[in-house]
């Protein structure tokens, strides 16, 4: 089985710092992504990576950014966290081009609080 | 752009009833859909999967969808929920043609199943 894994379950940050989100997958999957997940508001897509030292917007990429400096890991930085980006973000990888069929494997989520 | 509606927030349902989940999705030609399950303090987990072929695909846990071109709709099903089934459901639908041939997939806000004893 494909397996996510993000470095922390729960994160206490206060305002201002910058905070870095871990996500590596053992599948050598092309595709990641991060979402943020809210009541009431699913999931909504951050940022996603098809390759290496690439990276594409998502629907809500501001404050954010993302580093891919090798193929199984996809950071999501904070650059100065705020309030409201208390949340909980969800990476998740699959394979390339028909094999997205297989659909998304997804880590357990990182529930970020900021103070 | 495609939307997902799940049109029921939250589904209360006892023990060993039968539950359905419902998903609209606005209208295209060729999309690929999919449920996932969000058990409480986890990420999502893929429960079943339809692409083509038979419009009823099964999948984990004794759950089942109907595929439903001409209403638009993927309703996920069990005939006789657990305790254990408690957590969230979400639709999602991959529209390559939406989505410029990414393939990203459009989500659902998400139903709360929650089965009570």
């Amino acid at each position: 089985d494909v397996k996510v894994t993000q470095s922390s379950r729960y994160l206490v940050k206060r305002t201002g710092e910058k905070v870095f989100l871990e996500c590596v997958q053992d599948m050598d999957h092309e595709n990641m992504f991060w979402y943020r997940q809210d009541p009431g508001l699913g999931l909504r897509l951050i940022y996603f990576s098809y390759d290496v030292k690439m990276k594409e917007k998502g629907d809500i990429p501001e404050g954010y950014s993302v580093s891919r400096e090798k193929k199984e890991r996809f950071s999501l930085i904070l650059e100065s966290a705020s309030t409201n980006q208390t949340s909980m973000y969800l990476c998740a990888s699959r394979g390339p081009g028909q094999r997205a069929n297989y659909g998304y494997t997804f880590g357990s989520g990182t529930r970020l609080t900021v103070v | 752009a495609q939307s997902v509606t799940q049109l029921d927030s939250q589904v209360p349902v006892f023990e060993e009833a039968p539950v359905e989940l419902r998903c609209n999705y606005s209208s295209s030609v060729s999309v690929y859909l999919f449920w996932y399950v969000q058990y409480p303090n986890q990420g999502l987990q893929l429960l079943l999967k339809y692409l083509s072929g038979s419009t009823l695909v099964k999948g984990i846990n004794g759950f089942e969808a109907e595929f439903n071109k001409s209403q638009t709709s993927f309703h996920l099903r069990k005939p006789s929920v657990h305790i254990s089934d408690t957590a969230e459901y979400f639709c999602a639908v991959s529209d390559p043609a939406a989505s410029g041939g990414s393939y990203i997939p459009t989500f659902g806000r998400g139903t709360s199943l929650i089965v009570h004893p």
